[in-house]
């Protein structure tokens, strides 16, 4: 059971927005940035976002994400059908000394 | 551009260590915080641990008793073993570079590149 609470699904449909959240505590998200990863079916996991709000090169626009407090969230305008994955959020949590990952949003589109 | 490529067994038995190497290409070894991240069939990623490149240490509580990761810069590799495997080790393992761009590290680290995973069961 992760530190980190993410809705297992969610759905939508091509164009929509579509926002997904990352709930914590003060321990990990309050104190520290989150990152988000997407893992495409049966793929590696790739980085979509990072330090709550940067997206790395080649990631497209329509993603976005931002962070308040102990949450964060992960927006996707213009939704397309590749976009159908796991969205995984990941923080680092002074507990436990290390990274901690959300179990993960399977979204359908 | 940066590769990472994952090698080893295919299968382990209970009891036994598994043994996984992480091969890296396009960028030096010699820097970031490499990791090891698994994940077991249908279910999230879990983060085992990770080596820094001046070869110190961190690893999850929970299997910090069965782990060890180690680098070996001469080959640009790193690895992992874990002892005493159970069916519950099952997992696809991944190694990731881990990358901090922001002053408290490795805190602010994120995973920018990873390999395409290597598949583990854990059956006799």
């Amino acid at each position: 059971q992760s530190v980190l609470t993410q809705p297992p699904s969610a759905s939508g449909t091509p164009g929509q927005t579509f926002s997904t959240s990352c709930s914590g505590s003060s321990s990990n998200i309050g104190g520290n940035y989150v990152h988000w990863y997407q893992q495409l079916p049966g793929a590696a996991p790739k980085l979509l976002i990072y330090r709550n709000n940067q997206r790395p090169s080649g990631v497209p626009d329509r993603f976005s994400g931002s962070k308040s407090g102990t949450s964060a969230s992960l927006t996707i305008s213009g939704l397309r059908s590749e976009d159908e994955a796991d969205y995984y959020c990941a923080t680092w949590d002074d507990s436990l000394s290390g990274p901690v990952f959300g179990a993960g949003t399977k979204l359908t589109v | 551009q940066v590769q990472l490529r994952e090698s080893g067994p295919g299968l382990v038995k209970p009891s036994e260590t598994l043994s996984l190497s992480c091969t890296v290409s396009g960028t030096s070894i010699t820097s970031y915080y490499w990791s090891w991240i698994r994940q077991a069939p249908g279910r999230g990623l879990e983060w085992i641990g990770y080596v820094y490149y001046t070869g110190s240490t961190e690893y999850n509580p929970s299997l910090k008793s069965r782990v060890t990761i180690s680098l070996d810069t001469s080959k640009q590799q790193f690895s992992l073993e874990l002892k005493s495997v159970t069916a519950a080790d099952t997992a696809v393992y991944y190694c990731a570079r881990g990358y901090c761009s922001s002053a408290i590290c490795p805190q602010g680290s994120y995973f920018d590149f990873w390999g395409q995973g290597s598949l583990v069961p854990v059956s006799s």
